[in-house]
């Protein structure tokens, strides 16, 4: 049982980029939600997808903005990068039917941004 | 503002020792609770959901809540050196399928001495 996949792992942008972020979640999960941890932080909520639309959305600017596609697989994409950016993209993926909080992690996306 | 506090640590414990976390938040309106272990340059498995006042218990960890005191904590006994990780405490609004993303803390890092 595939648990949740992110692409890429690693990647490098310079300020002003744009970048997309990949990931499916776990067999039988329907909802994704998207995290950015910085260096020595907790992960910060940036939105979650449930048929395929946002349904919540942290406080993060526009520039941070996603999709869900019908198979559930979800992407995220951050226009003009800034230094400011450079993050742990968490990926995680539940179960409508399951406790919100109860959530499973992909590996994430390590994004650097000069 | 949503905000869940932990003493960043490092909290040192000699192995088979019980390890005591704690964790504070300021959202009164929270309604369930998690502590995710996150070992070093690795993404959060969560080990413990705790929804009610009082102790849940799951093996060497017991998660512990009191709602009017707006605090969590988690006791991991016979502490094992693999055990070594920062634990993220999490909150969120909702205990069922409602839409939330998680506010988690900063995490606190246990070193387990063998």
């Amino acid at each position: 049982d595939a648990g949740v996949t992110q692409s890429p792992t690693h990647l490098i942008k310079t300020r002003g980029q744009q970048v997309t972020l990949r990931c499916s979640p776990k067999s039988g999960h329907d909802t994704v939600s998207w995290y950015q941890q910085a260096l020595g932080q907790g992960p910060q909520f940036i939105f979650q997808y449930y048929e395929e639309e946002e349904r919540q959305r942290g406080n993060f600017p526009d520039r941070f903005s996603g999709h869900q596609f019908p198979n559930y697989s979800s992407e995220l994409n951050v226009n003009a990068l800034l230094l400011g950016d450079s993050a742990l993209y968490l990926c995680a993926s539940s179960s409508s039917t399951l406790p919100t909080g109860e959530l499973f992690f992909g590996e994430g996306s390590r994004l650097t941004v000069l | 503002q949503k905000e869940v506090e932990q003493n960043s640590g490092p909290l040192s414990v000699p192995e088979g020792a019980i390890a005591s976390l704690n964790c504070t938040y300021s959202d009164r309106g929270s309604q369930s609770f998690f502590w995710y272990r996150q070992y070093s340059g690795k993404s959060p498995e969560l080990i413990m959901s705790i929804y009610s006042n009082g102790d849940k218990e799951d093996g060497r960890f017991t998660a512990q809540l009191n709602k009017a005191s707006q605090y969590v904590s988690l006791l991991i006994r016979d502490s094992q050196p693999s055990d070594s990780a920062t634990y993220l405490c999490a909150v969120n609004r909702y205990s069922g399928g409602g839409a939330d993303g998680l506010t988690f803390g900063k995490g606190t890092h246990l070193i387990i001495q063998p």
